[in-house]
């Protein structure tokens, strides 16, 4: 059974400080890795999907990594900014499968 | 920017009531989900739906859960007798097809209900 754990529960930085998510899970044979943001009360807007067979992949400020062997991925955040401040979430989607599964997420918070 | 459509945002309702949850999902997809978070909780899955059946459902999804698409937009959730604990945000999602793993799961701004 897929778990996803996201290290650390809560994160305090601030503004400019670079910084990293962590997030693992305990089987590899994933499909693919998605890093989601979440806004108090609000929906989850998609920010990286990972392939099973990429590394990486960057957007704007983001870079999130996969290591699929180690079940391991990061988000770096560079040059962080008060709207950064929201819940982090890592999902994996199981090979064969039809579900993807969440970690409980990194809380954010950009000081100014 | 295509995104997906979910009403109400919000339900109040008595404990044994029917809810349906209704969601558009983004016209070219064609994989559905329902997913619920209870406050303070992990985002967790409920049900995917594909080809007009449910391709795999996790043990939330008893028989008091049960999805439909009753026509070609549309996609339900409907609770039959509400609990206390279905108290929550239940957001649908959907996606194109699997073959490529780049598909890219977009999530609706979930529907929140209360069951008193």
């Amino acid at each position: 059974k897929q778990e996803v754990t996201q290290i650390p529960a809560a994160l305090s930085v601030p503004e400019g400080e670079n910084l990293v998510l962590n997030c693992s899970f305990t089987d590899s044979a994933i499909y693919n890795l998605q890093w989601f943001r979440q806004d108090p009360g609000k929906g989850l807007t998609s920010l990286l999907l990972i392939q099973s067979s990429q590394r990486e992949q960057t957007s704007g400020r983001l870079n999130a990594s996969l290591d699929k062997s180690s079940g391991r991925s990061t988000l770096y955040i560079a040059a962080s900014q008060p709207g950064d401040s929201a819940t982090y979430l890592c999902a994996v989607a199981n090979t064969g499968g039809f579900k993807t599964i969440f970690g409980a997420g990194t809380r954010l918070f950009v000081k100014a | 920017e295509p995104e997906v459509t979910q009403t109400p945002s919000h339900q109040v309702t008595q404990m044994g009531q029917e809810v349906i949850l209704r969601c558009v999902p983004i016209s070219n997809h064609l994989y559905f989900y329902w997913y619920r978070q209870i406050l303070g909780q992990k985002v967790e899955f409920l049900v995917s739906f594909y080809n007009n059946e449910i391709s795999e459902k996790s043990e939330i999804f008893d028989d008091q859960f049960s999805v439909e698409r009753p026509d070609g937009s549309n996609f339900t959730l409907k609770i039959r007798s509400t609990k206390l604990e279905d108290s929550a945000m239940y957001f649908c999602a959907s996606t194109t097809a699997w073959a490529s793993g780049a598909n890219v799961l977009t999530f609706g701004a979930g529907s929140r209900l209360t069951v008193l």
